[in-house]
């Protein structure tokens, strides 16, 4: 199994560019989430995905945020335009269904940093 | 008042060192509870759940006390690879998991 795949590791880029983050969730998980990680705030929640449905954006930070998930094994994170308080660690993590006992299984992250 | 909160650390400890975290949370009609670790650069990885009449899984102790609405993880017998940080879940509804801030634990030969 390889787990859950995200790309790219790690994204450089300049205030104002548009940036795409992937994720490919554990084959047969139902549910995928989307975390932003910083040393200010620590893991937050922006959206999670039940059956390809979004059940809550409610963490999303703002328009300039957007998720989609177009098939059971695909997920992007869209900013436009990034800002350079956007830099964090982006995780992306999948469960086997939704379930208060269910266990996150989270990539690998995506380093982000906007300059 | 955040909705998980763990003292940050670090906790500095010599190896066999016996240390306990504790977390407090604010929603009481929270569900569901558990420890994830997660090494520097990585990403957080489940350690344990966390069950009523609390939990053992080796050197491990999960405990959780509704009443005070705290739960804690104490390591028994530290080894060099234990250091980590070590951060507090909540499952409050559904699958809204809240992570605590965190903490960092040293644990040094």
């Amino acid at each position: 199994d390889a787990g859950v795949i995200q790309s790219p590791r790690h994204e450089v880029t300049e205030m104002g560019q548009e940036v795409t983050l992937r994720c490919k969730p554990i084959s047969g998980h139902n549910s995928l989430f989307w975390y932003r990680q910083t040393m200010m705030r620590g893991l937050e929640l922006l959206i999670y995905f039940n059956n390809n449905v979004p059940i809550d954006d409610s963490g999303m930070p703002e328009d300039r945020f957007s998720a989609k998930m177009p098939n059971a094994s695909f997920s992007t994170l869209k900013i436009q335009p990034s800002e350079p308080r956007d830099s964090a660690v982006y995780f992306c993590a999948s469960s086997l269904r939704a379930g208060t006992n269910e266990k996150l299984f989270f990539g690998s992250g995506t380093q982000l940093s906007v300059l | 008042r955040k909705e998980v909160e763990q003292d940050p650390g670090p906790f500095n400890v010599p190896e066999g060192a016996t240390v306990a975290f504790n977390c407090t949370y604010s929603n009481s009609a929270s569900q569901s509870f558990f420890w994830y670790r997660q090494d520097c650069r990585k990403e957080p990885k489940l350690l344990m759940s966390v069950y009523s009449s609390g939990n053992e899984d080796g050197r491990f102790t999960a405990q959780l006390n509704r009443a005070s609405q705290y739960i804690s993880l104490l390591i028994r017998d530290s080894k060099l690879s234990d250091s980590a940080t070590y951060l507090c879940v909540v499952n409050n509804a559904g699958n809204m998991l809240t992570f605590g801030g965190g903490t960092r634990l040293m644990v040094k030969p």
